[in-house]
């Protein structure tokens, strides 16, 4: 069974410009939400798709938005890069339904100079 | 709006010390979810145990034991006899009983746990 993977590993992009996040969901999850983790915090939730739809978010900017493949893998892409946007980005997959166990990819970590 | 306070932000305990993670929730919901993760230097988040709100059984996996206590709103995670690999940051999560799971998980800020050899 292969876990989530999460692409790049590490990212440096300036002020303004746009970056793209991937994720591969575990074998047999259709659900992909994405968080944001600063230093010293708890991750704090961005969005979920399921059926190549948004279908929740959390309290984040349009400038965060988000796909969904066929293959359920999934991309976050973030517009305007601000300093705060410097942060852990992790992807978790699960089944569809309220409850269900995320797992988590290692993350890409962000820096915004 | 939901909430998890884990008030402890770091303890530091002698390996093979016995070491509780307080974890405390406010939600409206009737169903809800309780999640415990591991978070290692790595940066991965590990999955510890899910817990139903229907279900206030404690349950044991080897070292590790969780008391879920409905009456104070409370999932409290325990490390018995405490290794140099237990280290990390904890983390408690809750999930809504609404909406199909679509409101993605509630941490708290998490607890850095450091076993000294």
């Amino acid at each position: 069974e292969t876990g989530v993977t999460q692409s790049p590993t590490h990212l440096i992009k300036t002020r303004g410009q746009q970056v793209t996040l991937r994720c591969s969901s575990q074998s047999g999850h259709n659900t992909v939400s994405w968080y944001q983790q600063a230093l010293g915090q708890g991750p704090q939730f961005i969005f979920q798709y399921y059926r190549e739809e948004e279908n929740g978010r959390g309290n984040f900017p349009p400038r965060f938005s988000g796909l969904q493949f066929p293959n359920y893998s999934s991309e976050l892409n973030v517009n305007a890069l601000e300093l705060d946007d410097s942060a852990l980005y992790l992807c978790a997959s699960s089944l569809v339904g309220h409850g269900e166990t995320q797992y988590f990819g290692p993350g890409t970590r962000l820096l915004v100079l | 709006a939901q909430k998890v306070t884990q008030a402890q932000t770091e303890i530091s305990v002698v390996e093979k010390e016995d070491v509780t993670l307080d974890c405390v929730y406010e939600t409206r919901d009737t169903t809800y979810y309780l999640f415990w993760y591991k978070q290692p230097p790595s940066g991965e988040l590990v999955f510890l145990i899910r817990r139903n709100s229907f279900d206030e059984q404690n349950e044991i996996s080897g070292r590790y034991s969780w008391n879920f206590q409905k009456s104070t709103s409370s999932f409290n995670f325990t490390i018995t006899a405490s290794q140099v690999v237990d280290s990390a940051v904890y983390f408690c999560a809750l999930s809504g009983g609404t909406g199909g799971g679509a409101d993605g998980l509630t941490f708290g800020k998490g607890t850095h746990l450091i076993i000294q050899p």
